[in-house]
């Protein structure tokens, strides 16, 4: 079945540790997407790539980084410079954002729970 | 600056009660509109979407969302509650150049 994969589903750290969240995606989208959530927030962007090789700064980027080497996958690492990690982590994929038959309608994969201790 | 609000972060119903959820967004008419719902722990599902093709738009579990232009709103709505609706609920508007924009969520309660 296509769809999106995130690992771990729980994942604990300690303070001042770097840690990496996998998406793996096998819908064919070109775009993929990593948002956070915290309750009563909702869902804040922190990247997103649009095509292999490039992506773009969402609007909580400070403290994370991506890297985009295949078009399947989008790893996210929450870095020590992240003042307050502990989050809900949702990866996202979709057709490319732009283009005027694409709803930009987003497929979800289950998500990942980071504490730090 | 282009946004989505929903009014209510909290919205109780009774079992068999309608369920009505407001979604409404800023700026001009977007091309697309969009219903999530999240169970604990969970990503998020869509549950329906507006694509101009009619403004009462229907989804799965009986939901259904009509976009009105003129109140810049696509609220969501359901005939009858049912236990299994208990979940949070997501508006998001695509103005087509970038990324989905988001509501903060509605926690939907059905009481027994």
């Amino acid at each position: 079945d296509g769809g999106i994969t995130q690992s771990p589903k729980y994942l604990f750290r300690k303070e001042g540790q770097n840690v990496t969240l996998s998406c793996e995606q096998n819908l064919n989208h070109d775009a993929m997407y990593w948002y956070r959530q915290d309750p009563g927030q909702g869902l804040r962007l922190i990247y997103y790539s649009q095509i292999v090789n490039d992506f773009q700064k969402g609007d909580i980027a400070e403290g994370y980084s991506v890297s985009r080497e295949k078009k399947e996958s989008f790893p996210l690492t929450v870095t020590s410079a992240q003042k307050n990690p502990t989050a809900f982590y949702l990866c996202a994929s979709s057709t490319r954002t732009s283009g005027p038959t694409n709803t930009g309608e987003l497929f979800f994969g289950e998500g990942s729970r980071l504490t730090v201790l | 600056a282009q946004s989505v609000t929903q009014l209510g972060s909290h919205v109780s119903v009774s079992e068999g009660a309608l369920v009505l959820l407001r979604c409404n967004y800023s700026s001009s008419v977007p091309p697309y509109l969009f219903w999530y719902v999240q169970y604990p722990n969970q990503g998020l599902q869509l549950l329906l979407k507006y694509t101009s093709a009619a403004t009462l738009v229907k989804g799965i579990n009986g939901f259904e969302a009509e976009f009105k232009k003129s109140e810049t709103s696509f609220h969501l709505t359901k005939p009858s509650a049912h236990m299994s609706d208990a979940a949070e609920y997501f508006c998001a508007v695509n103005w087509g150049n970038t990324p989905l924009v988001f509501g903060k969520g509605t926690r939907l309660s059905v009481i027994a």
